[in-house]
């Protein structure tokens, strides 16, 4: 167990839908970062918080945003679902101090689904 | 642009045996960090070990080591006495920047690692 969580594990939706993954990162962890898992795309990061303020963004559409509130939880928002989203969602967190090996932690990751 | 290349998608390896999974990078950033995580068949990523671009010494972490060769470009992952429970998927990736507080990672398309008994 990472002590990074998430839910929902699965997300069943239809097309046109908008649906919110949530996020906890483990326990001091201050940077939060998200990831989509397809068969086709692999592995893609998609953005990352640091306290609270947007750090580094990836290959993440307009149709997605996400945002870390004040106790450090994350969510990632994704509207006008498409059948090409289905994918694992991944959130990792780390310390996120600058310098040195930084591992990141990740969840379980949330299957989504559209239909 | 950064870019992470695993050219292996699948390894057949003995029980027992060393296997060495390829990873190369390419980065015009002099600061970086080198990943490798494992994906089992359960899903989770679990993080295996990590390489500085300063670091001198390869890095270690128990069976498993890390062949930087930074001229080359490339970041080997070594998984000595290799057991069961090591088959999974491999990935490699990258973090540009020693400050991880504002980092963009980039992974490669993995290496999928099957342990024959």
């Amino acid at each position: 167990d990472s002590g990074v969580t998430q839910t929902p594990k699965h997300l069943i939706t239809a097309t046109g839908q908008r649906v919110t993954l949530r996020c906890s990162p483990r326990s001091g962890d201050l940077s939060v970062y998200w990831y989509q898992q397809s068969l086709d795309q692999g592995l893609q990061f998609l953005i990352q918080y640091y306290n609270g303020e947007e750090r580094a963004k990836g290959n993440i559409l307009e149709r997605f945003s996400a945002q870390q509130f004040p106790d450090l939880h994350s969510e990632l928002n994704l509207s006008s679902l498409e059948l090409g989203d289905s994918a694992l969602y991944f959130c990792a967190s780390s310390v996120g101090s600058s310098g040195g090996a930084e591992e990141q932690f990740f969840g379980p990751g949330t299957r989504l689904t559209v239909l | 642009a950064q870019k992470i290349t695993q050219t292996q998608p699948g390894m057949f390896v003995q029980e027992k045996e060393a296997v060495t999974l390829d990873c190369t990078y390419d980065t015009s950033d002099q600061s970086y960090g080198l990943f490798w995580y494992k994906q089992p068949s359960s899903g989770e990523m679990i993080f295996l070990i990590y390489q500085g671009s300063y670091d001198e010494q390869n890095a270690t972490e128990g069976r498993y080591s890390l062949n930087f060769q930074k001229a080359r470009k490339s970041a080997n992952l070594v998984i000595s006495a290799s057991q069961l429970g090591d088959s999974a998927m491999y990935f490699c990736a990258m973090r540009e920047g020693e400050n991880s507080s504002a980092s963009k990672i980039i992974f490669g398309s993995g290496t999928r690692l099957s342990i024959r008994p």
